[in-house]
């Protein structure tokens, strides 16, 4: 099975900051990775697929990017929504993993 | 407009086996379009457990193969996932969602339903 890891597992941001979350996978993985925010109590809601594609409705101070085993969510400038637990996971090859998630909270 | 809804008992006992339903509006499945179960223990981390397509092609996360299940009714836009031998450390929330065969990705997602496994 495919590993995949984040860092940090969680940071403390202000709101307007710019945020880059990581994410590894134990082999390549090629550009399938997706991310993934939840907020608590709520289902995951999908913000980038295939690397660096953003979902429809997604707004665009999110971006994604990376390749093989190295991808990177990045928020341009915070937002008081945007405080919440962020997931990728890759869909290289069944099973399908997730990384074990990085929460994102207010300084 | 899509919509899942999970439905299924909020208690089970261990060693009994989870029934889950996954009810779909606004799309179909098809060789394209298929419905997956994840779940979530309280406060940590999502797990993928298994999913389908309209083609009957099915897979399985590998710690759970031997006790999962997953099969479609088509006439009624439901997929049921069964569970066998529950334990506690089975307690999680359980969430169907759309899958996409292109790029894999999970674009909508149920409200989630919380199972318990307690004696």
């Amino acid at each position: 099975d495919i590993q995949m890891t984040q860092s940090p597992s969680s940071l403390s941001a202000s709101v307007g900051d710019r945020v880059t979350i990581t994410c590894r996978a134990s082999q390549s993985i090629r550009n399938y990775l997706n991310w993934y925010q939840q907020k608590p109590g709520k289902a995951p809601k999908l913000l980038i697929y295939l690397a660096s594609s953003l979902q429809s409705g997604i707004p665009s101070r999110f971006s994604g990017s990376g390749s093989a085993t190295y991808f990177t969510l990045t928020i341009s400038s915070l937002q008081p929504e945007d405080f919440a637990t962020y997931y990728c996971q890759q869909s290289y090859s069944t099973p399908f993993t997730f990384g074990p998630g990085t929460k994102v909270g207010i300084k | 407009q899509v919509t899942l809804k999970e439905s299924g008992p909020v208690l089970v006992k261990p060693t009994e086996t989870l029934t889950l339903t996954c009810t779909v509006s606004g799309f179909s499945l098809s060789a394209r379009v298929g419905v997956t179960w994840i779940r979530q223990p309280p406060g940590k981390a999502l797990e993928w457990l298994a999913h389908i397509f309209s083609n009957d092609e099915k897979s399985y996360t590998t710690s759970l193969k031997s006790r999962l299940a997953i099969s479609q009714d088509t006439s009624k836009s439901q997929v049921v996932l069964t569970m066998t031998n529950m334990d506690p450390v089975d307690t999680a929330t359980y969430y169907c969602a759309r899958i996409l065969e292109d790029g894999d990705c999970f674009d909508y997602w149920g409200q989630g339903t919380l199972v318990t496994v307690s004696s």
